[in-house]
């Protein structure tokens, strides 16, 4: 089964409200990554979160990292229609993987 | 600068055919990545190149065939090409394996 798994699937919210998705994970790892995914495009990289860190910021966007429930939250503040997109959490498998296992992601539809 | 780029973008072929997928990426990094996704977006990780080496074969047909000829080339040669072949395939690389990954736009395969 998965290592990193979304929460919602879906999601759709009114333009400058807040969006949440989840993410749960299964083993100790020593970083989560968030990464957006636009309708016909690359992933792109939000942000990294180390084992020892609970919470980052990057403009609109915050992570924390709950390392003794094995979660972790991206909050998406005050958004826009261009944060449509799917967005999808990453960890390695375990300590010292020399990879990636991302989760299927959360639908986020942002309506004007 | 594109940072990972991909060649075709788009790939519609007959089944039993072969074709290949070239990656290169201008951002120095020492590993690079395939990934296949699916209809139902679940990315998951084919092979892993670090430093021309192959670090990472995950349970993909031998009719894949990976080559990387220097650090910032990573292409993927598929032979025999069959209807459950058809996904999106990603190129990305990072500075580490299992860092910040950067991906690039994506090569839409239809085999038909």
């Amino acid at each position: 089964s998965q290592q990193g798994e979304e929460d919602p699937q879906a999601l759709s919210i009114q333009e400058g409200e807040n969006a949440t998705m989840n993410c749960s994970y299964k083993t100790s790892i020593n970083n989560l990554q968030w990464y957006r995914q636009n309708s016909g495009r690359g992933l792109v990289h939000l942000i990294l979160i180390r084992s020892n860190e609970r919470e980052k910021h990057s403009g609109r966007l915050r992570v924390t990292l709950d390392t003794s429930k094995k979660s972790s939250s991206l909050l998406i503040t005050a958004s826009r229609a261009a944060d449509t997109a799917s967005y999808f959490c990453a960890t390695p498998p375990n300590q010292g993987a020399q990879k990636l296992v991302f989760g299927q992601g959360t639908r986020l539809t942002i309506n004007p | 600068d594109t940072a990972v780029s991909q060649t075709p973008k788009y790939l519609v072929t007959q089944m039993g055919n072969d074709k290949s997928i070239k990656c290169e990426q201008n951002l120095g990094h020492d590993t690079m990545y395939w990934y296949k996704q699916d209809s139902k977006k679940f990315l998951k990780i084919m092979f892993s190149y670090n430093n021309k080496e192959l670090i990472i074969n995950e349970t993909v047909p031998n009719r894949f065939s990976p080559k990387s000829p220097d650090k910032a080339h990573l292409n993927l040669h598929i032979n025999s090409l069959e209807l459950g072949d058809s996904a999106v395939y990603f190129c990305a690389s990072s500075t580490l394996p299992a860092e910040t990954q950067y991906f690039g736009p994506g090569t839409r395969l239809l085999v038909l």
